[in-house]
């Protein structure tokens, strides 16, 4: 069974001060991993999707990375309104469902 | 740009009511996705349909049914109603249907059960 673990399960951050939120990932079979942003109440916002190892995406202050076991989103210099739930999901063998870990909750404080 | 719609946004029933949630995916999309969220959980996977056939299913309960239109709408359908089925339901949508496609989500409807 397709297991996704992120960590910490909650991260409270400074504006400014840098920081990476980690996915691990146990499948068979990965087809793609995805990052969505989730605000509360609200539907997940997409970020980036990393099909294979080595791969980096970026945007605006986010930067994701993918390696054969885990994925990390890199933060830099956040701000207030990066406060946020960050999700990550895996597409995996033959199901076409995507797998989420329980998130990372950021909060970036002034 | 278009995104998934869905509605009601909220949604109050009772228990052993019947509930019908709708979604309506982003243009030339051709899959839709059903996803389950209870407070403070991850989505978890219900059901899945690629041009109008169910495709993947996941943890959805007997007393849940969804099939997708003709216009690529989708509509999920509840009965007998429980309190545990009080969460928040994500329709997402994507092109083609089973490859490495990004799956975008609408901003769910909230399902009460009283």
């Amino acid at each position: 069974e397709d297991q996704v673990t992120q960590s910490p399960e909650a991260l409270r951050l400074q504006e400014g001060e840098s920081s990476s939120l980690n996915c691990s990932y146990t499948v068979s079979g990965l087809r793609g991993l995805f990052w969505y942003r989730q605000d509360p109440g609200k539907g997940p916002e997409f970020l980036f999707t990393l099909y294979s190892a080595g791969e980096e995406k970026e945007k605006e202050r986010l930067k994701a990375t993918l390696t054969k076991k885990e994925s990390f989103l890199h933060i830099t210099a956040p701000k207030p309104e990066d406060s946020a739930t960050y999700l990550c999901a895996v597409w995996a063998g033959t199901a076409s469902k995507l797998t989420f870990g329980t998130g990372t909750r950021l909060q970036v404080t002034l | 740009a278009a995104g998934v719609i869905q509605s009601p946004r909220h949604l109050i029933k009772e228990k052993r009511e019947t509930a019908t949630l709708k979604c309506y995916p982003i243009p030339r999309h051709d899959t839709v996705y059903w996803y389950q969220q209870g407070p403070g959980q991850d989505p978890q996977f219900l059901i899945s349909f690629y041009e109008k056939m169910q495709s993947d299913k996941g943890s959805i309960p007997d007393r849940f049914s969804a099939q997708q239109f003709s216009d690529y709408h989708s509509e999920l359908n509840m009965s007998s109603l429980e309190l545990g089925d009080s969460a928040l339901y994500f329709c997402a949508s994507s092109w083609g249907g089973g490859a490495t496609d990004t799956q975008y989500f609408g901003p769910g409807t909230r399902l009460t059960v009283l």
